[in-house]
């Protein structure tokens, strides 16, 4: 079965770490785009980061720029968003998504994971 | 940033409905436009690419369509399992933008 399966989510105090993990199967990880998107409570969808297919190109939100780290292992099909100096309004559910196109920078996306919850408080 | 503003935010239908939402940027995205449908406990499903591109496995009642700076979505006859929130999304440049999306519930 084609998925991705989000992990690492918790409770975390403010200026805490968190690292949040995303394993693909059913596809081959290597040739796609993969990025973070959340959704804080009550509000909408907010793309976080992207990065592309070897690492070469890497994108971030401004709200997480400095503080998250997108990476990939290509050999393990994995996805990671490392998060650190968390804040309060980083709390949401993380999706791990993938590009529709194959080898493409900037794409639309098509496949999502369920989410992992990230709750950032004292 | 490119800002996407969709409305209405909102909107009350019954099953067999024709609705329509809609979606405008703050700049030309030309086609680089995709809806995504989001429901509680569900993984977000992608419904259309590229303005109109039906994303494989979408029924047919989806149609995407605009130009420009202006798009919808419509459903053609809505069932009971479209109710949920919908989001359209411009991936012309970074940062990647959402609408703020728009709730549909069953009148």
């Amino acid at each position: 079965e084609v998925q991705l399966v989000e992990s690492g989510g918790g409770l975390v105090q403010p200026g805490g770490s968190l690292r949040l993990s995303c394993a693909a199967s059913g596809f081959t990880f290597l040739p796609y785009t993969m990025n973070w998107v959340r959704r804080a409570p009550g509000k909408g969808l907010e793309w976080v980061a992207s990065i592309s297919t070897t690492s070469n190109f890497i994108y971030y939100a401004d709200s997480v720029k400095g503080r998250f780290t997108i990476s990939r292992d290509n050999g393990n099909s994995s996805l990671y968003l490392q998060m650190n100096s968390l804040r309060a309004d980083d709390t949401a559910l993380y999706f791990c998504v993938r590009d529709f196109s194959l080898g493409a920078n900037l794409d639309a996306f098509d496949l999502w994971g369920r989410g992992t919850y990230v709750t950032v408080s004292s | 940033d490119i800002q996407m503003t969709q409305s209405p935010s909102s909107l009350s239908a019954s099953v067999g409905d024709r609705v329509t939402i809609t979606c405008r940027a703050s700049q030309d995205i030309s086609l680089y436009l995709a809806w995504y449908q989001l429901q509680p406990g569900k993984a977000p499903k992608s419904l259309i690419y590229a303005l109109s591109g039906l994303q494989s496995g979408v029924p047919s009642r989806f149609s995407g369509s605009g130009s420009g700076t202006e798009f919808s979505l419509t459903i053609s006859s809505l069932q009971p399992e479209d109710f949920a929130t919908y989001y359209c999304q411009q991936y012309k440049t970074y940062p990647i933008t959402f609408g703020q999306g728009t709730r549909l519930e069953i009148k």
